[in-house]
């Protein structure tokens, strides 16, 4: 079983939908991170948190460290939007510098 | 945009040759990592470089390598290139570890190993 598990591996959706992507992790954690991954491979920082809730436009983030749980929201979803998007966790595990784990990301595609 | 460069875009090698991959970090940032990721994976942590020092390692054999130059750049270096070897190579500047600085992630190079 993988330290960091996403679902669904694949979404799709009409534009104006609700979207919420699921992150699962197995480790003790001191932050996650929510990641927007574009076709031809750049990568976008969208959100790091360590508790509760963040909104930026029309994205929300949220964490439940004790259910070891994390949400990312889109509302009033667009084709633009249509992107991989990754969960990622930091655990410093005993090191002076810790590593990212990351999930195996979302597919989302929101048609017109 | 973030302000992180990597070179090359694109590279197409030989199994068995040696590879170098460049990072240019954002200004300001002394911390480098670099990631692997396979076609439809998520990034694999090879690495970390914090004022030109190894200071953490994931789960890379030895012919993957690093160097963090005094203006921050660094390089990823692979010897002995095996046909795993394919993947994009990201590479992401901070002012400090990932728990509590933001990552800024390069385009990437994307290798390929025939």
């Amino acid at each position: 079983k993988n330290e960091v598990e996403q679902s669904p591996q694949n979404l799709t959706a009409q534009e104006g939908e609700f979207i919420t992507i699921n992150c699962s992790y197995s480790v003790g954690i001191s932050a996650l991170h929510w990641l927007q991954q574009h076709p031809g491979g750049g990568i976008v920082s969208l959100f790091m948190l360590s508790s509760g809730k963040k909104k930026h436009g029309r994205l929300i983030a949220t964490i439940n460290i004790q259910e070891k749980h994390s949400s990312l929201h889109i509302t009033a979803s667009h084709p633009r939007d249509s992107a991989v998007y990754i969960c990622a966790v930091y655990n410093a595990g005993g090191t002076s510098y810790g590593k990212l784990t990351f999930g195996q990301g979302t597919i989302l595609t929101v048609h017109p | 945009e973030t302000g992180v460069t990597q070179s090359p875009t694109h590279l197409i090698k030989t199994r068995g040759q040696q590879v170098t991959l460049r990072c240019s970090s954002q200004s300001g940032h002394n911390t480098v990592s670099w990631y692997q990721q396979a076609l439809g994976q998520g990034p694999q942590f090879i690495f970390q470089y914090y004022r030109e020092e190894e200071n953490g390692r994931g789960n890379f054999p030895p012919r993957f390598s690093g160097l963090q130059f005094p203006n921050y750049s660094s390089e990823l270096n692979v010897n002995a290139l095996e046909l795993d070897d394919s993947a994009l190579y990201l590479c992401a500047s901070s002012t400090g570890p990932p728990g509590a600085y933001e990552q800024y992630f390069g385009p990437g190079t994307r290798l390929t190993v025939t």
